[in-house]
């Protein structure tokens, strides 16, 4: 069974930092890649960053690129997200996904539980 | 970047009705378009795939339909467990995601 346990949400003052981690289970991590997706409360869906099986590359929305950082450790099966520079608008549930590919397009078919993260003074 | 057109922002319906919802892509995306249900407190869970690919476990009632730019979400007989906000959600082809506002599902 896929298992996706996010972790290391929590209260930061803006400008600060925090780091998010995604341990994964039931499947070949390294065959996958892997994103997060956030939201903010009461809102809608928004992608953030997602990095390749290998950790080869990776991508983010515009607003986040220069800020966070996203990686993986694939001989511990987790994935992370280091956020810095942390604004009020950052404030949302962060989501680990895995990504998964058919014909051309792209999908998210397996989700974590998310974690909380506020940015507030 | 592609936008993505969701509609309507709620919608309240009886149980046994048939529900639609529609995503307008701003340009061509093929048949990359997929459609997710969040109960609250939950996270998002995949239904549709592809357009019109039923994923895996996900009741024949829930179907989807299009290509390029005009997409539909459809449940044909609405149940009181399918209350929730469903979301579409394109990818462009550059790597890059984008999800729609969301429909909110209540019961009438």
């Amino acid at each position: 069974e896929v298992q996706l346990v996010e972790s290391g949400g929590g209260l930061v003052q803006p400008g600060g930092s925090l780091r998010l981690s995604c341990a994964a289970s039931g499947f070949t991590f390294s065959d996958h890649w892997m994103s997060w997706v956030r939201q903010a409360p009461g809102k809608g869906l928004e992608w953030v960053a997602d990095v390749k099986g290998d950790g080869s590359s990776q991508y983010y929305m515009k607003s986040v690129e220069g800020r966070f950082t996203i990686s993986r450790d694939n001989a511990k099966n987790s994935l992370y997200l280091q956020m810095n520079s942390l604004r009020a608008e950052d404030t949302a549930v962060y989501y680990c996904a895995r990504d998964h590919k058919y014909s051309g397009g792209w999908h998210f078919d397996y989700w974590g539980q998310g974690t909380l993260v506020t940015v507030s003074s | 970047d592609i936008q993505v057109t969701q509609s309507p922002s709620s919608l309240s319906a009886s149980v046994g009705d048939r529900v639609t919802i529609t995503c307008q892509a701003s340009r061509d995306i093929k048949t990359y378009l997929n459609w997710y249900q969040q109960k609250p407190g939950q996270a998002p869970k995949l239904l549709i795939y592809d357009a019109s690919n039923l994923q895996t476990g996900v009741p024949s009632r829930f179907s989807g339909s299009g290509s390029g730019t005009d997409f539909t979400f459809t449940i044909s007989s609405l149940q009181v467990e399918d209350i929730a906000t469903y979301y579409c959600q394109q990818y462009d082809g550059d790597l890059l995601y984008t999800f729609g506002q969301g429909t909110v599902l209540e019961i009438k």
